[in-house]
């Protein structure tokens, strides 16, 4: 089945700095998602980029998504302390309508103050 | 809305017990979702529900596990007999299913277990 593989595994940045997260697939999707867990927390959904968009934005967050390469990034701007958290990409588990979504393993990103 | 309400959020018990952990998903969400995370797995997918019918419980790891939705606002994870290897982050979520945003899903705070 598909599933979204992220890396790098863990990210260590200044405070300040870029991150970038990626993600791949390996099946065709109409849609992906990124979330959010901190430490000791549930996911929380960040944002969603449908198959015929290849960016969007949501305050500091940019999201792209290369559909002929299947893979998505995930770029934090001016990183703050408060970004430290990990970050999962999650793609429907086939274009049909099942609810159900794949998860990637995750980047670990922790923002050094 | 509240969101997704589990509880507890943490439990300790000896082997050998019965764990039960609920979760009550947001109201008129058809989709509810039960995950395990751990460090050396990441997040499983255990079972998920339609309209409070079981869908697919292909991630449930062994008969000990078992999964109800007697109604659309409430679900239960039993373990009987539960085993140190159960001790873990398990969570609940629910989305309203369908295309697009839809499929966006709200996941509770979790329940640690720790099983001694």
């Amino acid at each position: 089945s598909q599933q979204g593989e992220e890396d790098p595994q863990a990210l260590s940045i200044q405070e300040g700095e870029n991150a970038t997260m990626n993600c791949s697939y390996k099946t065709s999707i109409n849609n992906l998602q990124w979330y959010r867990q901190n430490s000791g927390r549930g996911l929380v959904h960040l944002i969603l980029i449908r198959s015929n968009e290849r960016e969007k934005h949501s305050g500091r967050l940019r999201v792209t998504l290369d559909t002929s390469k299947k893979s998505s990034s995930l770029l934090i701007t001016a990183s703050r302390a408060a970004d430290t958290a990990s970050y999962f990409c999650a793609t429907p588990e086939r274009s049909g309508n099942t609810g159900k979504l794949i998860f990637g393993q995750g980047t670990t990103l922790q923002v050094k103050p | 809305d509240a969101g997704v309400i589990q509880s507890p959020r943490h439990e300790v018990t000896e082997m050998g017990q019965e764990v039960t952990l609920r979760c009550k998903p947001i109201s008129g969400h058809d989709y509810l979702f039960w995950y395990r995370q751990t460090m050396m797995r990441g997040l499983e997918l255990l079972i998920y529900f339609n309209n409070n019918v079981p869908i697919d419980d292909s991630g449930m790891p062994e008969d000990r596990f078992s999964a109800k939705m007697p109604n659309a606002s409430f679900s239960t994870l039993k373990i009987q007999p539960s085993e140190p290897r159960d001790s873990a982050v398990y969570f609940c979520a629910s989305s309203l299913g369908g295309q697009g945003a839809k499929n966006i899903q709200y996941f509770g705070a979790g329940t640690r277990l720790s099983v001694l």
